[in-house]
């Protein structure tokens, strides 16, 4: 198993751009989430799926869209974005008790 | 919304010593508390989870308590090694997580 993979590793945008960050789960869990890390903050939560189909808000939802089409894609969306979204960004699956973690992606926004 | 605090930014602990790292809530008792490891560039990987009515959980090294009077979690590791240093996480909740910002610890050989 691959576990929670994520991609892009690395990227750099400019402020008002658009893009996908992609996350895919291999364990045919139904619950998967998105967060935000930054420093002196912690971890929060942006978005949340509990199956195919079912999405809602976690803590800090604004400037971000997520659709859950699969059961093994999760993907976040910034439809416009701004340096405040300048961030690392981990997305999670949970099997049983245990929460699993991708590697992240590291987003600058210029 | 709960707050999660782990009060010490950074541990130094000598190698072969107990690391202790505290968790502290300030509202509701949560029904779960759990502990994750991360390393510098990579994402968190769990540990331990501790439910409401445990009071002690153990995992090898690792011990994890649960004092709901204090509001309060102790993450233990015995017999330290270098190996151990990493930023440890605590979180509330079982799904939807609340995190603290973590404790960097590193152990000095």
């Amino acid at each position: 198993n691959a576990g929670v993979t994520q991609t892009p590793k690395f990227q750099v945008l400019k402020t008002g751009q658009s893009m996908t960050l992609q996350c895919a789960q291999d364990m045919n869990h139904e619950y998967m989430s998105w967060y935000r890390q930054d420093p002196g903050m912690g971890l929060r939560l942006i978005h949340y799926s509990v199956g195919a189909g079912i999405t809602d808000q976690g803590e800090v939802p604004n400037g971000y869209n997520v659709s859950r089409s699969t059961t093994e894609d999760f993907p976040l969306r910034l439809l416009s974005a701004a340096p405040s979204q300048t961030s690392v960004y981990f997305c999670a699956s949970r099997g049983g008790e245990t929460q699993y973690f991708g590697p992240g992606t590291r987003l600058l926004v210029l | 919304s709960q707050k999660i605090e782990q009060n010490s930014e950074a541990l130094n602990i000598q190698e072969g010593k107990t690391a202790t790292l505290t968790c502290n809530y300030t509202n509701y008792s949560p029904a779960y508390l759990q502990w994750y490891r991360q390393d510098p560039g990579r994402g968190p990987v769990f540990l331990l989870l501790i439910r409401e009515n445990e009071k002690e959980k153990r995992k090898e090294r690792l011990k994890v308590t649960f004092d709901t009077t204090l509001k309060q979690s102790l993450f233990h590791i015995t017999a330290s090694q270098p190996a151990d240093s990493a930023t440890y996480l605590c979180a509330t909740g079982a799904n939807n997580l609340f995190f603290g910002t973590g404790t960097r610890l590193t152990v000095i050989p």
